[in-house]
């Protein structure tokens, strides 16, 4: 069955370092993938998306990676700050025309000032 | 626009009682999803909707579970007799198709469940 694995530990880093989470897959191959934040008590925000003939993408001082033959994607935050603390969540999806997303458990991270 | 709206924020019920959760997406979006999250199973498809019209239900548990979209603003969930195994946080998300380059969902505050 499909899987998405997503460090099920908290990650604790530094203020100013740079925070890498990783979401691997198995027996699945998503068109594209997707990064999510998620606050305690909220919704998911939508972060980036990357696609599936995309090997990396950036936004300000985060950073994507998807490597569709190791399964697996690689979420960067460069210079972290406590705002940062929050749990991520990657998504995938077949695009095939509907909307079957899948939503790992996320990782929780969090950056001491 | 004042985003997905959810209610209620938090519902406390006994066992065996209907529970009904509300949701209004984004005005224009033309695809709602439902989902629910807990710490053992994460965040769950459980059905979603393309123009008012349900295309995917797999992910909806049991009979007990049931969805409509009446029009293009409004949305209800319904678990009738909710059990225990029930409580979680539910969300609903909305989405455009007109949306190119990105198939970004918008989430609601969600729904805190508590059955009893």
């Amino acid at each position: 069955s499909q899987k998405i694995e997503q460090n099920s530990e908290a990650l604790n880093i530094q203020e100013g370092k740079t925070a890498t989470l990783t979401c691997n897959y198995t027996n699945y191959s998503p068109a594209y993938l997707q990064w999510y934040r998620q606050d305690p008590g909220r919704g998911p925000v939508f972060l980036l998306l990357i696609r599936e003939n995309e090997k990396e993408k950036r936004k300000e001082r985060l950073k994507v990676t998807f490597d569709t033959t190791l399964k697996q994607s690689l979420f960067h935050i460069t210079a972290s700050q406590p705002a940062d603390s929050a749990t991520y969540l990657c998504a995938l999806d077949g695009g095939t025309g509907g909307f079957k997303t899948i939503f790992g458990a996320g990782t929780r991270l969090f950056v001491k000032a | 626009d004042a985003g997905v709206i959810q209610s209620p924020r938090h519902e406390v019920t006994e066992m065996g009682q209907e529970v009904t959760l509300r949701c209004k997406p984004i005005s224009g979006h033309d695809y709602l999803f439902w989902y629910r999250q807990t710490m053992m199973r994460g965040l769950e498809l459980l059905i979603y909707f393309n123009n008012n019209v349900p295309i995917d239900d797999s992910g909806m548990p049991e009979d007990r579970f049931s969805a409509k979209m009446p029009n293009a603003s409004f949305s209800t969930l319904k678990i009738q007799p909710s059990e225990p195994r029930d409580s979680a946080v539910y969300f609903c998300a909305s989405s455009s198709s007109q949306r190119i380059g990105t198939d970004e969902q918008f989430f609601g505050p969600g729904t805190r469940l508590t059955v009893l």
